[in-house]
């Protein structure tokens, strides 16, 4: 049962454009999102976070949707950059009840074209 | 400041045999998270520690265990080797907001 989905396994865009990577969840109890970014042979590096209270939080070029109603959370990454290229993955914790396992989509493999 | 830390980078068994993974968390974190990737899959949790004790286990069998020891550095062992659990080995330590990983494991078993 995969709780946390990212339905695309892979995205390309033009550099100067804007990404924008889509995640699902489906248990209600998830009350923290984060996105990490993971080259090849390298840990995941932390991207961005959001809290359940909130609907959008932004860093630099790199700005977090959630829409709690749809489960559904995003980044946009304004404008795509050629080291943007990496998996990006979506996880889920459920914090307020003490759970602070992450759990990860499959990843989404993004490619800024030059 | 130093990241988090692991070791072998890369390790190589036959089924059967055991494999021990080694952590060490960023300075000043207590809690350590283990996660498997295995090829084509998302990461999956594998054990959590916080100070010294297992807080929290992923679905993996028994044969997945592990430890935290009194400086918060962790071990990973895997008993009784299968093929299937060739994959990258990631630990993280959590800091106030997220987790920070360390570059992995690669176990290969043969």
């Amino acid at each position: 049962d995969q709780q946390v989905k990212q339905n695309s396994p892979s995205l390309s865009v033009q550099e100067g454009r804007i990404s924008i990577l889509n995640c699902d969840y489906t248990n209600s109890m998830f009350d923290y999102f984060l996105w990490y970014k993971k080259y090849p042979a390298e840990g995941p590096t932390f991207l961005i976070s959001i809290s359940s209270i909130k609907d959008k939080n932004e860093d630099g070029r790199f700005t977090v949707f959630l829409n709690k109603s749809a489960k559904h959370l995003s980044l946009h990454i304004v404008p795509s950059q050629p080291g943007d290229s990496a998996v990006y993955f979506c996880a889920a914790s459920a914090q307020y009840f003490g759970n602070e396992k992450l759990t990860f989509g499959t990843g989404t493999r993004l490619t800024i074209i030059p | 400041e130093a990241g988090v830390t692991q070791s072998p980078t890369h390790l190589i068994k036959t089924r059967g045999q055991q494999a021990t993974l080694r952590c060490s968390p960023i300075s000043g974190h207590t809690s350590v998270y283990w996660y498997q990737q295995a090829l084509g899959l998302g990461l999956q949790f594998l054990l959590w520690y916080d100070e010294g004790e297992e807080r929290n286990r992923g679905n993996f069998p028994p044969r997945f265990s592990g430890r935290q020891f009194p400086n918060y550095s962790s071990e990973l062992n895997v008993n009784a080797l299968e093929l299937e659990d060739s994959a990258l080995y990631l630990c993280a330590s959590r800091g106030p907001n997220e987790q920070f990983f360390g570059p992995g494991t690669r176990l290969t078993v043969l």
